[in-house]
């Protein structure tokens, strides 16, 4: 089946640094890649969705300058967490939207744990 | 605005006992998906459901999908301890490019 990858799976930070996570469809292209966030106990939330090339629609209460998205291609998607503070701390999953031959179905990443010092 | 109301939140049940897991949405879908999570874990897929009436099961889990009540439910039969984890329904809205999440049925299987 189709898989995604997420890298690093685990990142601790110091407060104030930016950290980069790359979302990665290995076997198949995406035409949508989309970033989730998850405290604990608590649901997905999507951050923003993202497509090849073009800028990303983020979602109500996100902000654009601090969650930076870059799509470089149909099979790679970075999310970049800039001047990082604790309460930024969670679980980051991203998936990506295949395309007909995949029934456009998404798949999900195994999720990073970002913790902010 | 769509929503996906879950219920119940959180369930403890015994063994060997049958539960069924409802989820409502708000708005016209494509499709609606059942993901498992584990603590600490992504998540993982356990059904994909295209249509009215749609039936889908797997082992000890059954998936149904009602289209016109905007409801999906997710059965449990004779549950076991490995069932544990938290339960997410989903919806997808193609021409809208997203999917929203229900808020989770954290389930829990007493040996």
């Amino acid at each position: 089946g189709a898989v995604v990858s997420q890298h690093p799976s685990r990142v601790i930070c110091k407060s104030g640094t930016s950290v980069k996570i790359e979302c990665r469809s290995l076997d198949f292209q995406a035409t949508t890649m989309f970033w989730y966030r998850q405290f604990p106990k608590q649901s997905l939330m999507l951050m923003a969705t993202s497509n090849e090339g073009s800028k990303a629609t983020y979602e109500q209460g996100v902000e654009k300058d601090k969650f930076l998205i870059n799509h470089a291609s149909l099979t790679l998607s970075t999310l970049t967490v800039t001047s990082a503070h604790p309460e930024d701390s969670s679980f980051y999953i991203c998936s990506a939207r295949g395309g007909l031959a995949v029934n456009y179905e998404q798949y999900f990443g195994p999720g990073t744990r970002l913790t902010v010092t | 605005e769509l929503k996906v109301e879950q219920n119940p939140l959180f369930l403890s049940m015994q063994e060997g006992k049958n539960y069924t897991i409802y989820c409502n949405y708000s708005t016209t879908s494509d499709r609606l998906y059942w993901y498992r999570q584990d603590p600490g874990k992504s998540l993982e897929s356990l059904f994909v459901l295209l249509s009215n009436g749609a039936v889908k099961q797997e082992g000890r889990l059954m998936a149904s999908l009602d289209t016109k009540a905007r409801l999906s439910t997710l059965h449990i039969t004779a549950a076991v301890h490995d069932l544990s984890a938290t339960y997410f329904c989903a919806v997808d809205i193609l021409r809208d490019d997203k999917i929203i999440f229900g808020k989770g049925t954290r389930l829990h299987i007493l040996p």
